[in-house]
């Protein structure tokens, strides 16, 4: 399946870095969302970009930035992140209709901070 | 906040018997889908169902939503190696956002 690529696929950095993780569909959906997925925990929502424009942000610290310059493409900006940071985060795109939609994932980055 | 409850957490069988995992949600639900993530892969999506007590089947996979929409199953007839994974269920009410739930973590034995 390659509707969805997420790059890197992982990332090893320490508190102080600055990273991106990039994702991509080409589904022509017009909803995008993160969500980190840590072991023995459901997965966690943190995003949702509808149009390009943010329609939730589920109280996620300030050290996760997104980005959505466009329908196809969405950027995760991580800084002087922490240690329980490290977790995989997936990326999904989907229509956007207020219910019914099913929810494509990436690869996922696994990202992990030392 | 809505809750989506998932057992068990973690199955194991010998290939060939019957799985079943189970889902609860603390809210009426407007549908329910259900994903499967292999063992180092991502969650791909199964099925959705919407109607009150509605069935659906795909091959060696049965789904059920509940009367009351607060409920669903899915049960797995004969398991396989191949059906090894996290089976998650995600509901949604009317207007909300997808709520994920545990998963239940299924390990077939040969």
């Amino acid at each position: 399946e390659t509707g969805v690529t997420q790059t890197p696929r992982h990332l090893v950095m320490g508190m102080t870095n600055k990273k991106s993780l990039k994702c991509e569909q080409h589904l022509g959906h017009n909803a995008m969302y993160w969500y980190k997925q840590s072991a023995k925990k459901p997965l966690e929502l943190m995003f949702v970009y509808s149009l390009e424009e943010r329609v939730e942000n589920n109280s996620v610290p300030s050290r996760f930035s997104p980005e959505c310059p466009n329908s196809s493409h969405l950027f995760l900006h991580l800084h002087t992140l922490q240690p329980e940071d490290s977790a995989l985060y997936l990326c999904a795109s989907s229509h956007y209709r207020e219910w019914g939609y099913e929810q494509y994932f990436g690869p996922g980055t696994r990202l992990t901070v030392t | 906040g809505q809750q989506v409850m998932q057992i068990p957490q973690y199955q194991h069988v010998q290939e060939g018997e019957d799985f079943t995992t189970y889902c609860n949600s603390s809210t009426t639900l407007s549908n329910i889908q259900w994903y499967k993530q292999r063992p180092g892969g991502h969650p791909v999506f199964l099925i959705q169902l919407v109607k009150s007590g509605e069935v659906k089947k795909q091959k060696r996979l049965t789904f059920q939503f509940g009367e009351a929409k607060k409920n669903s199953s899915l049960h797995i007839t004969a398991t396989q190696t191949t059906d090894v994974g996290t089976y998650f269920c995600a509901g949604q009410t009317s207007g909300s956002r997808l709520t994920f739930g545990e998963g239940t973590q299924l390990t077939v034995n040969p």
